[in-house]
């Protein structure tokens, strides 16, 4: 039970190339999430997939993309990368579990990628 | 939209000093989370809240749901060196997808 996992864990790029982190869970969760985490601005949501075939806008979506290409695996694509998109990414799911008297629901996140935009 | 205010945004401590970490928000959440990110890691998580009054252990930490449901502080008792790292909260809605995250406390121990 690998729970999230990321690919890569770092990457450069230059000012206007186009790039695609990968996100897979093995959690069955429906839900997943892509965040942004730079110096001082703690974690901010950039998208996130409540199902399978569904995608919504966080607080910071601009310049992204995403896909969620079936229950286990949500992307995160960059068309023209910037300077200012130079962060660490997390991905993260969401489970639920339990029944009609208790139920817990956590999210739990990936290693991250740290990327570098020139 | 909601905010989390985090306090203190940072500490520095010696080890085996007790150490107390705390959020408050302007409106009530259903569900309260700690998480830890040690450098260059993800956010684990640490202890899970679920309703308003609840007191959770997890080893040497203790958090609890306020009971106004608008607060919650995380404790940590006799402190050592892999305690340090930042500490997030993150609350829910009843229902909603997302968790607001408070802006973290980065705790440094001295050894």
């Amino acid at each position: 039970n690998a729970g999230v996992t990321q690919t890569p864990k770092f990457q450069v790029l230059k000012t206007g190339q186009s790039m695609t982190l990968q996100c897979a869970q093995d959690m069955n969760h429906n839900s997943m999430y892509w965040y942004r985490q730079d110096p001082g601005m703690g974690l901010r949501l950039i998208y996130y997939s409540a199902s399978e075939g569904t995608t919504d806008k966080g607080e910071v979506p601009n310049g992204y993309n995403v896909s969620r290409l079936n229950k286990r695996e949500f992307s995160l694509r960059l068309e023209s990368a910037a300077p200012s998109q130079t962060s660490v990414y997390f991905c993260a799911s969401r489970g639920t579990s339990g029944g009609a008297r208790w139920s817990t629901d956590t999210q739990y996140f990936g290693p991250g990628t740290r990327l570098t935009v020139l | 939209g909601q905010q989390l205010n985090q306090s203190p945004q940072s500490m520095f401590i010696q080890e085996g000093e007790d150490v107390s970490m705390n959020c408050t928000s302007s409106s009530i959440f259903n569900t309260w989370l700690w998480y830890k990110q040690d450098p260059g890691e993800g956010p684990v998580l640490l202890i899970a809240l679920y309703k308003a009054g609840e007191l959770t252990s997890n080893g040497r930490l203790t958090a609890q749901f306020g009971i106004t449901r608008k607060d919650s502080f995380l404790n940590i008792s006799a402190s050592i060196p892999s305690d340090v790292g930042i500490y997030f909260c993150a609350g829910r809605n009843q229902g909603a997808q997302k968790l607001v995250f408070g802006q973290g406390t980065r705790l440094t121990i001295n050894p």
